[in-house]
């Protein structure tokens, strides 16, 4: 079946340095991407999405690439901040049949001052 | 819209007593799933619906856990009877199927401690 592989965490960073987190699909078609965060005692929520080959979503200074050839969708941020931390999902939506909803396991980001 | 609500936020129960978690999806949204979040499993996909059918059940950890759709809006998640092992902050997300870039959305979750 399909499924999201992401980087291990903790990811620990300094405020202003550069972020990416790694995110691998597997999908017998042409799924929808999409990275949610989740800020402690929260929810999940939308980051960005991208719905085709070559699409970038980008917000609050994030961003990812689907990239259908090395079926990838990695997160980028150029100068992180310690607002910042949270735990980022990687996930991918099928575009066929019922059209579920797969999680990767998760990547918790810790930016400190 | 007010987003994807869950009752209780908290809920802290005796062991072998029945629980029910309650979820009101965004209207107009017919699919709906519930996750359970552990630190040592992450966050696990327990059940997903679609017109109020269930699709997917296999996340469904034992015959304790029970889901039902009555209708469009609303869902309940059951555990009887409840174990410490049941601990986790349960989610409840919706979205609209037939539309595939479509993000799902979630609610705030209910922490469920079981003593």
């Amino acid at each position: 079946g399909d499924s999201v592989t992401q980087m291990e965490g903790p990811v620990t960073l300094s405020e202003e340095a550069f972020l990416t987190i790694n995110c691998t699909y597997t999908a017998t078609g042409y799924p929808s991407l999409f990275w949610y965060v989740q800020y402690p005692g929260e929810g999940l929520q939308l980051l960005l999405k991208a719905t085709k080959a070559d699409d970038k979503g980008s917000n609050k200074g994030f961003e990812a690439t689907y990239r259908k050839e090395t079926t990838s969708f990695h997160l980028e941020k150029g100068s992180v901040q310690v607002s910042d931390s949270a735990v980022y999902f990687c996930a991918l939506r099928e575009n066929t049949g019922f059209q579920k909803l797969v999680f990767g396991t998760g990547t918790r980001l810790l930016v400190s001052p | 819209d007010a987003g994807v609500i869950q009752s209780p936020r908290h809920e802290v129960t005796e062991m072998g007593q029945e629980v029910t978690l309650r979820c009101k999806p965004i209207s107009g949204h017919n699919s709906l799933f519930w996750y359970r979040q552990t630190m040592m499993r992450g966050l696990e996909l327990l059940i997903y619906f679609n017109n109020n059918v269930p699709i997917d059940d296999s996340g469904m950890p034992e015959d304790r856990f029970s889901a039902k759709m009555p209708n469009a809006s609303f869902s309940t998640l059951k555990i009887q009877p409840s174990e410490p092992r049941d601990s986790a902050v349960y989610f409840c997300a919706s979205t609209r199927s037939g539309i595939a870039n479509t993000e799902a959305f979630f609610g705030q979750g209910t922490r469920l401690t079981v003593v």
